[in-house]
């Protein structure tokens, strides 16, 4: 069974802080590592998109990176600010499954000023 | 452009009712997915759509039923409800069906069931 796993669940930072949110998943034929974010009550936004023949994606202060033989993805947020409070999410899509999304249960981030 | 619209935004029914959710996709994307969003089970896919075809489906009962039309717009309908089933309904579009391309997501429909 295809699973995705975020850790922490929740975390807390000051203002200005360069933070790194992780996400482990455990398709072997991962085809691309997706990262949304949620504000409250809201849809998702798409961050970030890395296929598999690629080992990182940045967007301005974002950096996502891919690590398919340790099932690992992380984003990197720099310079954290208030406005980046929201919930992160990673997606897995698998070869053979089309457009189908396996989703991580988020992580919570909350910057303080 | 416009993003992905989602119809009602909010909904209230009682046990037992149906309910049809409407997604347009952005203009130009032929695929939608629909998805589930529960406090307790997080995000879990319902179904695909792609030129009018169900192209995957999760593990829902069948009660959780969808179809797409010719212009892309999709709907999705749940038939006797269950308190289980209120939930943030959303969905999503992408050019194709393949996983190559981003999904775009719309702001979802909140159904409670009462």
């Amino acid at each position: 069974k295809q699973e995705v796993t975020q850790i922490p669940a929740a975390l807390s930072v000051p203002e200005g802080e360069n933070l790194v949110l992780n996400c482990s998943f455990t398709d072997s034929a991962i085809y691309n590592l997706q990262w949304f974010r949620q504000d409250p009550g809201k849809g998702l936004t798409s961050l970030l998109l890395i296929q598999s023949s690629q080992r990182e994606q940045t967007s301005g202060r974002l950096n996502a990176s891919l690590d398919k033989s340790s099932g690992r993805s992380t984003l990197y947020i720099a310079a954290s600010q208030p406005g980046d409070s929201a919930t992160y999410l990673c997606a897995s899509s698998n070869y053979n499954q089309g457009g189908k999304l396996i989703f991580g249960q988020g992580t919570e981030l909350s910057v303080k000023p | 452009k416009a993003g992905v619209t989602q119809t009602p935004r909010y909904l209230i029914k009682t046990r037992g009712q149906q309910v049809t959710l409407s997604c347009s996709p952005i203009s130009g994307h032929r695929s939608v997915s629909w998805y589930q969003q529960t406090p307790g089970q997080g995000l879990q896919f319902l179904f695909e759509y792609f030129s009018e075809t169900q192209r995957n489906k999760g593990n829902f009962p069948g009660r959780f039923s969808g179809r797409q039309f010719s212009n892309s717009r999709s709907e999705m309908n749940v038939s006797t409800l269950e308190l289980g089933d209120s939930a943030l309904y959303l969905c999503a579009s992408s050019v194709t069906s393949g996983n190559t391309d981003t999904q775009y997501f719309g702001p979802g429909t909140r159904l409670t069931v009462l």
